[in-house]
């Protein structure tokens, strides 16, 4: 079974500029989150999504970032515009709430640098 | 969620057993611990997870003390590939609740 896809790996973009971020959760997981790492630092969760609500979205900053989970399915992280301190990797996860674990699923992140 | 502390890095030979301490004095009877790894380059991985009782699965042990203030997850024969961060969580479990991570333990395993 596939895990949590990941697009892009890496990107690389002028501050000011636009950039979104792509994730597709493990199939029939209904809850997804956005996290932000900066280097050195543990995973610091943007938001988070139960099917297509999201549930959790006080950390995220909501004059630059937006997300949307369309469907309850995949789901898009866009910044606009970007500044030099959003350089990042941006992770996605999912898991089946209510499951026996709650074990949290990762994809490879997205490596954003922003020049 | 209880907050946890770890040391931020430790060193273990290959083949020898590594254990990684956290502390949680302020867990709550319903909040579970947790451990999850992150291989350089990569998202963090579950590992293993422990209400009150040692639990252990094919990669990993878990201790808790029997006060639950504290716990050590016991890698039995690391190998190189066991370098990575390991994170120490303490959440309640069976929920769709997000996981609040620190800065984990740098694990550095030598030949």
């Amino acid at each position: 079974e596939a895990g949590v896809v990941q697009s892009p790996r890496y990107k690389i973009i002028e501050k000011k500029q636009p950039v979104a971020f792509w994730c597709n959760p493990i199939s029939g997981h209904n809850t997804l989150y956005w996290y932000l790492q900066n280097l050195g630092q543990g995973p610091e969760l943007l938001i988070r999504y139960e099917n297509e609500e999201a549930v959790d979205d006080s950390q995220l900053p909501k004059d630059r970032f937006s997300a949307e989970r369309l469907k309850g399915v995949d789901s898009t992280l866009k910044i606009q515009p970007a500044e030099l301190g959003d350089s990042a990797v941006y992770l996605c996860a999912s898991s089946l709430a209510g499951g026996p674990v709650g074990e949290l699923f990762f994809g490879e992140g997205s490596r954003l640098t922003v020049l | 969620d209880a907050k946890t502390t770890q040391p931020p890095s430790m060193d273990c030979a290959e083949g020898r057993a590594a254990n990684l301490p956290c502390n949680h004095s302020t867990i709550s009877g319903n909040e579970y611990v947790y451990w999850y790894r992150q291989i350089h380059s990569q998202g963090p991985q579950y590992i293993i997870h422990g209400l009150k009782n040692n639990e252990t699965n094919e990669m990993a042990s878990l201790i808790i003390t029997e006060d639950r203030k504290s716990s050590t997850l016991i890698l039995p024969h690391a190998t190189l590939r066991d370098t990575a961060v390991y994170y120490c969580i303490v959440r309640v479990a069976y929920s769709g609740y997000a996981l609040n991570f620190g800065k984990g333990t740098s694990l550095l395993v030598t030949p």
